[in-house]
């Protein structure tokens, strides 16, 4: 059974750093695409980050870039996101997604639960 | 960025209604454009996958169509357990854009 375990959230004051894990198994984790998707609570699904299959390949969206890393351990199976200069309105819940991209279809076929990050002084 | 526009932002209708949601995409996307639901509190769930395709274990009253730059979702007879709120997604390009959501309600 895939399964995609997200944690690391919590509160943190603007301009802080909080480092997100996401836990992966089921699946050979090394064959896939992975993406961080955020969702202020009540508000619609944004694109944060995409990362391909050996690390190789590394995208961010415009409001993240210079401030959010992500990267994987394949020996770990985990995914990370390691955010720095945290602002207000990165206040959201984090999901990881796993996206069987090229070498199939592009979708985002399994999601974690999410965790929550509350920027607040 | 290629933006996604869904329509209705919310709809309310009754169980065993016909439901269509469409989604238009700025700029051609060709088909790959997703289907997601999200029910509240939960992680978001595909649902039609390159436009047409059903995901394995969606029920087949679920269906999606379209190409370029206009798509549809419809739910061929609404269930009670159809709440939730439905997303498209565009996977054509970088950054993956979705649309802002409908939100679906049973009367």
């Amino acid at each position: 059974e895939v399964q995609l375990v997200e944690s690391g959230g919590g509160l943190v004051q603007p301009g802080g750093s909080l480092r997100l894990s996401c836990a992966a198994s089921g699946f050979t984790f090394s064959n896939y695409w992975m993406h961080w998707v955020r969702q202020v609570p009540g508000k619609g699904l944004v694109w944060v980050s995409r990362i391909n299959s050996d690390g190789s390949s590394i995208s961010y969206a415009d409001s993240v870039r210079g401030r959010f890393t992500i990267s994987r351990d394949s020996a770990k199976n985990t995914l990370y996101l390691q955010m720095n200069s945290l602002r207000a309105e990165d206040t959201a819940v984090y999901y990881c997604a796993r996206d069987p991209c090229p070498n199939a279809v592009c979708v985002f076929d399994y999601w974690g639960q999410g965790t929550l990050v509350t920027v607040s002084s | 960025d290629i933006q996604m526009t869904q329509s209705p932002s919310s709809l309310s209708a009754s169980v065993g209604d016909r439901v269509t949601i469409t989604c238009r995409a700025s700029q051609s996307i060709s088909g790959s454009l997703n289907w997601y639901q999200q029910k509240p509190g939960k992680a978001p769930k595909v649902l039609i996958y390159a436009a047409s395709s059903l995901q394995s274990g969606v029920p087949s009253s679920f269906s999606g169509s379209g190409s370029g730059t206009d798509f549809t979702l419809t739910i061929s007879s609404l269930q009670p357990e159809d709440l939730a709120t439905y997303y498209c997604q565009q996977t054509y390009r970088l950054p993956y854009t979705f649309g802002q959501g409908t939100k679906l309600e049973i009367k």
